[in-house]
């Protein structure tokens, strides 16, 4: 049992590139969240899905995308890198009875935009 | 205005040294506030959530209480191992969908 995986653990990008970051999780959970944490700040919530063809906006989606085509999957999409983008990403999911047994994270990709 | 405020920020402690984190929230129609540990380099792992006022969870040296207003996380006789980042979480319901907002964190140094 894998939990949550993401891809790539580590990235380098520059100024105006583009990128997705992956996330993937084999629990069967209809939640499945991003958040960014940057240091010496709590982990911020980009985009949010409650199921396949499902997603809205957290609290600082501006510059990113994500799509829900599966249940397993919930890439995040930069369009433009900017240096204000540089960040730790965690992907998270849960089962929609709730958070009772936590939301489970994955290992976080760490972007750097230079 | 922060919604959810954990302190102190840093928290050095000898080896057996008791000692409490706060998680002080602000958020109305609590639906479960969380605590999570997060290592360097690793993303948060969780550890208890509490959903109503007066209630307790333990595990291992870590007891997690919840008020009306605040949370404690009591770290009773500590070793080096417990040293991580502890963040508090809420779970509160925006958009219709219940979400997690979280503190900055109690970073924990224990001191053999």
């Amino acid at each position: 049992n894998a939990g949550v995986t993401q891809t790539p653990k580590f990235r380098i990008l520059k100024i105006g590139q583009s990128m997705t970051l992956q996330c993937a999780q084999d629990m069967n959970h209809n939640y499945m969240y991003w958040y960014r944490q940057d240091p010496g700040m709590g982990l911020k919530l980009i985009y949010y899905s409650v199921g396949a063809g499902i997603t809205d906006k957290g609290e600082v989606p501006n510059g990113y995308n994500v799509s829900r085509s599966t249940t397993e999957d919930f890439p995040l999409r930069l369009e433009l890198a900017a240096p204000s983008q540089t960040s730790v990403y965690f992907c998270a999911s849960r089962p929609w009875t709730g958070g009772a047994y936590g939301y489970t994270f994955g290992s976080g990709t760490r972007l750097t935009v230079v | 205005e922060d919604q959810v405020t954990q302190s102190p920020e840093a928290l050095r402690l000898q080896e057996g040294e008791s000692s409490s984190l706060n998680c002080s929230y602000t958020v109305s129609g609590l639906r479960g506030l969380f605590w999570y540990r997060q290592d360097p380099g690793k993303g948060p792992e969780f550890l208890f959530t509490l959903y109503s006022a007066g209630e307790e969870k333990e595990k291992e040296r870590l007891k997690a209480t919840l008020t009306k207003k605040e949370s404690f996380l009591h770290i009773t006789a500590p070793k080096p191992e417990d040293s991580a980042t502890y963040l508090c979480a809420v779970q509160e319901l925006q958009g219709g969908s219940e979400k997690l907002v979280f503190g900055k964190g109690t970073k924990l140094t224990v001191n053999p």
